[in-house]
């Protein structure tokens, strides 16, 4: 256990409100992710942060904004929410054990936009 | 760019059948290979994982080996128990990817008793 922990773990939002999405870990990693998850995609990742203040793009970046103020907590905000982007979010760290690059996640919010 | 590449699901095995769910992936580098399980409503969790070429990971009866002629990463398991149900993914480490883990589609395995 990294000391991740998603909230909300569920959400229902109305098309064009805007969602934050929040990521806490405990234990001052430096590199966060977030993924989303669809049936038939896996996982992809939306947008990643390597420190305070210095996030960059994943694959799949339309629509969402990130921020990560303090080691501990990087944001997903999503502006206007939309109906392709019901998903599942997954937050995730990297460290590295051994020179070998680990992920660890966090449980999940499912958001669902109506 | 780089990609993991599944075998589709969903999978249905009957306990103590052997397991086989290929992985094939592209990469630019030399990647580090996982799999990962991801357990109904929880988060994705390592499974095994492999750093260089013929290196075999191993956990919970689970092997995988790291076949860099074939780019090939494909799970395996002697003997699968109805616990093992679940859904599995392959992934890579690209060294110059700042950490960023590709990911196949997964794979749902069901295990009937």
């Amino acid at each position: 256990d990294a000391g991740i922990t998603q909230s909300p773990r569920h959400k229902v939002t109305e098309t064009g409100t805007p969602v934050t999405l929040r990521c806490h870990q405990t234990e001052n990693h430096r590199y966060m992710y977030w993924y989303r998850q669809d049936p038939g995609h896996g996982l992809r990742l939306i947008h990643y942060s390597y420190g305070v203040k210095d996030t960059d793009k994943g694959e799949v970046s339309d629509g969402y904004s990130v921020s990560r103020s303090k080691t501990e907590d990087f944001l997903l905000t999503l502006e206007s929410a939309t109906s392709s982007q019901t998903s599942v979010y997954f937050c995730a760290i990297s460290e590295k054990q051994q020179g070998v690059t680990e992920a660890f996640f966090g449980q999940g919010t499912r958001l669902t936009v109506v | 760019g780089d990609s993991v590449t599944q075998m589709e699901g969903p999978v249905t095995l009957s306990e103590e059948a052997f397991l086989t769910i290929n992985c094939t992936y592209t990469a630019t580098g030399y990647p580090s290979l996982f799999w990962y399980v991801q357990y109904p409503g929880e988060g994705l969790q390592l499974l095994l994982k492999a750093t260089k070429a013929d290196d075999k990971g191993s956990n919970k009866g689970f092997e995988a080996t790291y076949r860099k002629e074939t780019t090939s990463f494909h799970l395996e398991k002697g003997s699968v128990q109805v616990s093992d149900s679940a859904v599995y993914f392959c992934a890579l480490v690209d060294p110059g990817s700042a950490r960023q883990l590709t990911f196949g589609s997964g794979t749902q395995l069901t295990v009937l008793p």
